[in-house]
């Protein structure tokens, strides 16, 4: 199987930095994409990245690295409204268009 | 419209119905897919239409499920015999196309409820 491993919750403070690892398996690798979704609604797309290294795009930013099969997101100034569900989700193979997603990693931005 | 839309937002029906849902891409859009998500786990696909036909349904679970897309825009999903296990948050999404680089937007969801 084609397993998108992140963990499953993270806690952080208002105002800081975090970071969400996603690792993938590598072979047959054709891009990586970041979600968010809050609770009940849609995810909503944040970064794509298919070549090595890291897209900045204001408070967040995602890195790959396709040797390692590993992705993270940081996401600076935390906010409250930033609490939610992050989604890793990897397309494989050529022409296929649909994504493997994994399970999320739930947010709890705290006071 | 400006994002996909999806009919109803939810459903509940009784084992054993059947059931349409209904999705409405973004105009233009030539790629559709099909996901579902269960409580606490990420989007699993379901199917994938390229215009008006389906360039992959590996992911449908079995024969009862069946989505269709006659003019290459609207599409539903159908479920036959429906089933307590069905019931989880079915979610569209659509693309310009299904090239490697194109990002998929999602529509709200419709939640199923089989009691």
């Amino acid at each position: 199987g084609q397993n998108i491993d992140q963990p499953t919750e993270m806690t952080a403070t208002e105002g800081a930095i975090v970071q969400i690892n996603c690792t993938y398996q590598t072979s047959g690798f054709n891009g990586l994409f970041w979600y968010q979704q809050h609770a009940g609604e849609a995810p909503t797309f944040l970064s794509y990245n298919v070549l090595d290294g890291l897209e900045e795009k204001g408070r967040f930013s995602s890195f790959l690295s396709r040797s390692k099969g590993y992705s993270y997101l940081l996401l600076k100034e935390l906010q409250m409204k930033d609490s939610a569900s992050y989604l890793c989700a990897v397309r494989y193979g050529g022409s296929q268009g649909n994504l493997i997603f994994g399970k999320g990693t739930k947010l709890s931005v705290k006071p | 419209g400006a994002g996909v839309s999806q009919t109803p937002s939810n459903k509940v029906t009784e084992k054993g119905k059947y059931v349409e849902l209904r999705c409405d891409p973004i105009s233009g859009h030539t790629a559709l897919y099909w996901y579902r998500q269960s409580l606490g786990q990420g989007p699993e696909f379901l199917i994938y239409f390229q215009g008006t036909g389906a360039a992959d349904d590996s992911g449908l679970p079995n024969d009862r499920f069946f989505a269709v897309r006659p003019e290459g825009s609207v599409s539903t999903l159908k479920i036959q015999r429906t089933e307590r296990g069905d019931s989880a948050v079915y979610l569209c999404a659509s693309s310009r196309d299904a090239s490697s680089t194109d990002t998929q937007y999602f529509g709200p969801g419709t939640r199923l409820t089989v009691l």
